[in-house]
């Protein structure tokens, strides 16, 4: 199975400040039509997750562009730029290259 | 719009089995994937496993294989997992979740429904 493994966030973040996220991959999730299959999600308090980017970088329908990914095959970072409070929550990334379809631990994002 | 309505909060003993629904509308279901996905009491996201509607196809996490049991019906549009021999670490919330006109990410989730297991 591929490992997916996320990094903590020194919080609380102040808002209005930017707060990276990062998750590794056990395994490259590049694959041969050039994609990348990493995905990443918020759960807000109470809720189910929700898309927030997908292939490492593309926004997904209505998100904000204060948010965008970037990485390698098997580095990636979540960036917020600007943080606000409906970005409380646990963000996760998950890879889509394989079967089971794993989930880094998650991120918790608090605001100060 | 599409949306995936999941059935009530499950009180289950231990020893027996609960069967989960997920109602989906807005969308043909075999036209897609449905996952099912667990989150433990204050722990992160793990996925069961996946059900193609269209041929009953399921692939599972293994450690899901002799739990978890992935049926949909494509008459009323739903996606079913049954959970059997119940234990307490079985407790958690579950979620369904479809992958949509994309198949590269779960696009629709469901709301969730408890399943608690106690005697």
């Amino acid at each position: 199975d591929i490992v997916m493994t996320q990094g903590a966030l020194p919080n609380p973040v102040p808002s209005g400040e930017s707060a990276s996220i990062t998750c590794q991959s056990s395994k490259s999730l590049l694959h041969s039509n050039g994609k990348t299959y990493l995905n990443w999600y918020l759960q807000r308090p109470g809720q189910s997750p929700q898309l927030l980017i997908y292939w490492m970088s593309t926004r997904a329908s209505g998100v904000s562009d204060r948010f965008s990914g970037s990485g390698s095959g098997t580095d990636f970072t979540l960036k917020i730029s600007s943080v606000e409070a409906e970005d409380v929550g646990v963000y996760y990334c998950q890879q889509f290259l394989e079967y089971p379809r794993t989930f880094g631990g998650g991120t918790k994002l608090e605001l100060k | 719009e599409v949306q995936l309505q999941q059935s009530g909060a499950e009180l289950g003993k231990p020893g027996t089995s609960v069967k989960l629904s997920c109602k989906v509308s807005g969308y043909n279901i075999r036209n897609t994937y449905m996952h099912w996905v667990n989150q433990r009491p204050g722990k992160g996201l793990e996925w069961i496993g996946r059900i193609d509607p269209a041929n009953g196809n399921t692939i599972y996490a293994e450690k899901f294989k002799s739990k978890a049991t992935l049926t949909a019906d494509t008459s009323s549009n739903t996606a079913y997992m049954q959970l059997s021999q119940l234990k307490s670490d079985d407790t958690a919330i579950y979620f369904c979740a479809m992958e949509g006109y994309n198949p590269y990410y779960f696009d629709y989730w469901g709301q969730g429904v408890m399943v608690t297991v106690s005697s």
